[in-house]
């Protein structure tokens, strides 16, 4: 039992490129989610989903596109990159109606 | 959106002195919840309070859900140098469906 697992560990982009964060989890949970942390601003939620083939937006979803084909899998996708999306990404997963998100160990991009 | 006011922004501590932290909100919360982080890892929770006026601990951890719903404490007492990191508050709206949101996080030193 893994957990959530997300990779890259550490991502180096230049302005403009485009790549996908993933994050997997196998704990068979419903919702998943994406959120960036920087410094002095916490956790902000970027995009959700409840299930497979549903997703949503968060605070702030601008820049990010994310799809949900399978329950275990929750990519992110940065379309065209901007030093603005340097951050620490982090995906969490829980059941539907509880309040146990479980974490992965986080994504560390730099957009130069 | 919501947002929650997470107190104080650090903390520069002896080792087995008692903390204490806290957020507030300007918005009704339904559950609560407090996460730690240590470096290079995702966050992991430590304690989840659900009613209003509730008061829960986890070893040396206490927590309290404010009669207002907008604001809980987090105490720890007797700090040892694990507890080192940064804890930040995390509030559900009900019904829950938008995700959680963070406080800023209040970064624990131990000075031994």
């Amino acid at each position: 039992n893994a957990g959530v697992t997300q990779t890259p560990k550490f991502q180096v982009l230049k302005t403009g490129q485009s790549m996908t964060l993933q994050c997997a989890q196998d704990m068979n949970h419903e919702y998943m989610s994406w959120y960036r942390q920087d410094p002095g601003m916490g956790l902000r939620l970027i995009h959700y989903s409840v299930g497979a083939g549903i997703t949503d937006q968060g605070e702030v979803p601008n820049g990010y596109n994310v799809s949900r084909s399978t329950t275990e899998d929750f990519p992110l996708r940065l379309l065209s990159a901007a030093p603005s999306q340097t951050s620490v990404y982090f995906c969490a997963s829980s059941y539907v109606g509880t309040d146990t998100q479980y974490f992965g160990p986080g994504t560390r991009l730099t957009v130069l | 959106g919501q947002q929650l006011n997470q107190s104080p922004q650090s903390m520069f501590i002896q080792e087995g002195e008692d903390v204490s932290m806290n957020c507030t909100s300007s918005s009704i919360f339904n559950t609560w919840l407090w996460y730690k982080q240590d470096p290079g890892e995702g966050p992991v929770l430590l304690i989840a309070l659900y009613k209003a006026g509730e008061l829960t601990s986890n070893g040396r951890l206490t927590a309290q859900f404010g009669i207002t719903r907008k604001d809980s404490f987090l105490n720890i007492s007797a700090s040892i140098p694990s507890d080192v990191g940064i804890y930040f508050c995390a509030g559900l709206p009900w019904g829950g469906a938008d995700g959680l949101t963070f406080g800023k996080g209040t970064h624990l030193i131990i000075q031994p």
